[in-house]
């Protein structure tokens, strides 16, 4: 199994601002996702985290909001950026384990939007 | 839009009784997982069966998969205070890409 480090594990930001949320593995992984959860609902894929190239975005994100980074083989970033109210919610990231079909998740990032 | 539906959205039992949740999906699968998420926090996976499976167990958990219905259930059995979460199923997309369902809020009353 992965243990995968993500922090801060909970921000309030001002609307307009960014946050820059990071995600440390345990080992190197070569899948790793980035998911937001809006309040009381369920798990939405943002992105997925390529090493060494730009991530691949699914339907109604953008890199210009989401941009994202993966240095490594371990270590990825996501960015909320120009925050508002509506982008309130849990960023979790994941990282594919052995087999390689079920998911490890980091303990997620709690963001509230002022 | 969602793969994965979920039913009951939110259940309450005693402890020492069975939960059942069940999920619906709309598009052929490889495969359907289950996940337990406490507090708005991270996920945890449970378990995962294959397409040409149709049940599989781990300890008091038990899954069922119809696929000619394109539908699953997650039984836990004997629940516990400690059961209480939500719980997820997960259908793969492509290339790891999960889709998660709405999810069923289990409330286990001691």
């Amino acid at each position: 199994s992965a243990v995968i480090s993500q922090k801060p594990s909970r921000d309030i930001c001002q609307r307009g601002t960014s946050l820059t949320i990071q995600c440390q593995v345990d080992s190197q992984v070569t899948m790793m996702f980035w998911y937001r959860q809006q309040p009381g609902q369920s798990l939405t894929l943002i992105a997925t985290a390529n090493q060494g190239s730009e991530a691949t975005y699914e339907s109604g994100f953008v890199i210009d909001k989401f941009p994202i980074s993966r240095p490594n083989l371990t270590f990825s970033t996501l960015t909320v950026s120009n925050m508002s109210p509506e982008d309130s919610s849990i960023y979790l990231c994941s990282v594919a384990g052995q087999g390689p079909e079920k998911l490890f998740f980091g303990s997620g990032t709690q963001l509230s939007v002022l | 839009s969602q793969q994965g539906e979920e039913d009951p959205q939110a259940l309450s039992i005693q402890e020492g009784e069975n939960a059942t949740m069940n999920c619906s999906y709309k598009t052929s699968i490889n495969n359907l997982q289950w996940y337990r998420q406490n507090s708005g926090r991270g996920l945890v996976h449970l378990i995962l069966i294959r397409s040409n499976e149709r049940e599989k167990h781990s300890g008091r958990l038990r899954v069922t998969l119809d696929t000619s219905k394109k539908s699953s259930s997650l039984l836990i059995t004997a629940s516990r205070a400690a059961d209480t979460a939500s719980y997820f199923c997960a259908t793969d997309k492509s290339g790891n890409k999960l889709v998660f369902g709405a999810g069923t809020i289990l409330r286990v009353k001691s």
